[in-house]
């Protein structure tokens, strides 16, 4: 069974660092893209980037290029959105997800965590 | 960079009537890389329709997705209960390779 688990629920003060996980399991984990997905209190779905833990080829969205950094350890089938110095507008929920690209070429995130919410706040 | 509206913003139905939601595109979207979502409260997305067209495993067949070129559209031709959620269209584009999602139907209870 395909399965993404997410860490815990994380309370930061602004200026702070944070990494958050994404692990893997029951497919092959460096065979897969998984992006990070923002959704912000009571907002939509925003894609964040995305990287291909085989050879940690990473693309960001342009919104959040500079904000973020995506990286993942393929030999513990996890991937991590970290930030180095939170803003109280980074509080939201974090999704990762993987990404399915089928053998008609058809793009798509089939399996999603559970979410990682993030409150920063001082 | 593609941008996606969807309408309406909210539908507000009955448990066995049919919602159309709609997706358009700003500008158009090859059908392989559009896909729908649902979402419940306090649920992560769940994904419903892959390649336009196409039902996701264990999506009832009540789920139906169609369009081309810049607009789509989801269909749900009977409500159950379950069904009310926020569903969003996600679309990839390729120059630069980026994932977008539309901001969102809400289905609620008329």
């Amino acid at each position: 069974e395909v399965q993404l688990v997410q860490s815990g629920a994380e309370v930061k003060k602004p200026g702070e660092s944070l990494k958050i996980s994404c692990k893997g399991s029951g497919y092959s984990f460096t065979s897969y893209w998984i992006g990070w997905v923002r959704q912000m209190p009571g907002k939509g779905l925003e894609w964040m980037g995305i990287i291909y833990p085989g050879d940690s080829d990473t693309r960001y969205s342009p919104s959040f290029q500079g904000q973020v950094t995506i990286s993942a350890d393929k030999s513990i089938s996890t991937a991590y959105l970290q930030w180095s110095s939170l803003k109280a507008s980074d509080t939201a929920m974090y999704y990762c997800a993987r990404h399915f690209n089928d053998y008609h070429g058809r793009y798509y995130f089939d399996y999603w965590g559970q979410g990682t919410l993030v409150t920063v706040s001082s | 960079e593609i941008v996606l509206t969807q309408s309406p913003g909210t539908l507000s139905l009955s448990p066995g009537e049919r919602a159309t939601l709609s997706c358009r595109a700003s500008q158009s979207v090859s059908s392989s890389y559009l896909a729908w979502y649902q979402q419940k409260p306090g649920q992560a997305p769940r994904l419903l329709i892959y390649g336009a067209s196409s039902r996701a495993t264990g999506i009832p067949d009540r789920f139906s997705g169609s369009g081309s070129g810049t607009d789509f559209t989801l269909t749900i031709s009977r409500l159950e209960p379950e069904d009310f959620a926020v569903y969003y269209c996600q679309q990839y584009g390729s120059s630069p390779p980026m994932f977008t999602f539309g901001p969102g139907t809400k289905v609620d209870i008329k």
